[in-house]
């Protein structure tokens, strides 16, 4: 079964900052590669599916990249509401599989 | 609207059974899979399995293959989570979601509430 790796499990920014979050599968997955967000206590929401593509209704700060095995979650300019837990799951087929999450945290 | 229901909050003892339901609407739900997923108290996003209603063909992660069973009644527009024996390490939020795509299993983005699910003696 292919692997999802995240990295860094946390992470602490200041307002303003880029932050980047890296996601590497065991194995070739193209682009299905989707990113959640998970603020305490709430529902999971999916922020950018094929990689690339923003999910509706998400800021433009975030974005995605990468093919194949490595991918990466970027935020242009932190704030203070993205403070979450952020997950990659590689979804091509089954099993489908998640990172095991990159805690963001304010500076 | 597009939603998934989930049903309320359960206090069980070890050893008892308990079958969680999840109703889609507002879409076709024989058209797309629905998944469920699991985190444990403080943990991570676990993918336990999905369901396609159109056809009932179910996936498991290995890790709940024969721990848990997925099903759905498509007549009511509703899939399932059931387990013949919890154990106390079942205690866990339980969701269910809906793909973006209803040709692919993942990247969900219509998700239930949760339901809680705590063992405890």
């Amino acid at each position: 079964d292919i692997q999802m790796t995240q990295s860094p499990s946390s992470l602490s920014a200041s307002v303003g900052d880029r932050v980047t979050i890296t996601c590497r599968a065991s194995q070739g997955i193209s682009n299905y590669l989707a990113w959640y967000q998970q603020k305490p206590g709430k529902v999971p929401k999916l922020l950018i599916y094929a990689a690339s593509t923003l999910q509706s209704g998400v800021p433009s700060r975030f974005s995605g990249s990468g093919s194949g095995t490595d991918f990466t979650l970027t935020i242009s300019s932190l704030q203070p509401e993205d403070v979450a837990t952020y997950y990659c799951q590689k979804y091509n087929s089954a099993p489908i599989t998640f990172g095991q999450g990159t805690r963001l945290e304010i500076k | 609207e597009v939603q998934l229901v989930q049903s309320g909050a359960e206090v069980k003892k070890p050893g008892e059974s308990l079958k969680i339901s999840c109703k889609g609407s507002g879409y076709s739900f024989t058209s797309y899979w629905i998944g469920w997923v699991r985190q444990m108290p403080g943990k991570g996003l676990e993918w336990m399995g999905i369901i396609y209603p159109g056809d009932s063909d179910t996936r498991y992660s290995p890790s709940f293959q024969g721990q848990v069973t997925i099903s759905a009644d498509k007549s009511i527009s509703t899939a399932y989570l059931q387990w013949s024996s919890l154990k106390a390490s079942d205690t866990a939020m339980y969701y269910c979601a809906r793909p973006y795509s209803g040709t692919l299993p993942g990247a969900f983005d219509i998700w239930g509430q949760g339901t809680m699910v705590t063992v405890s003696s």
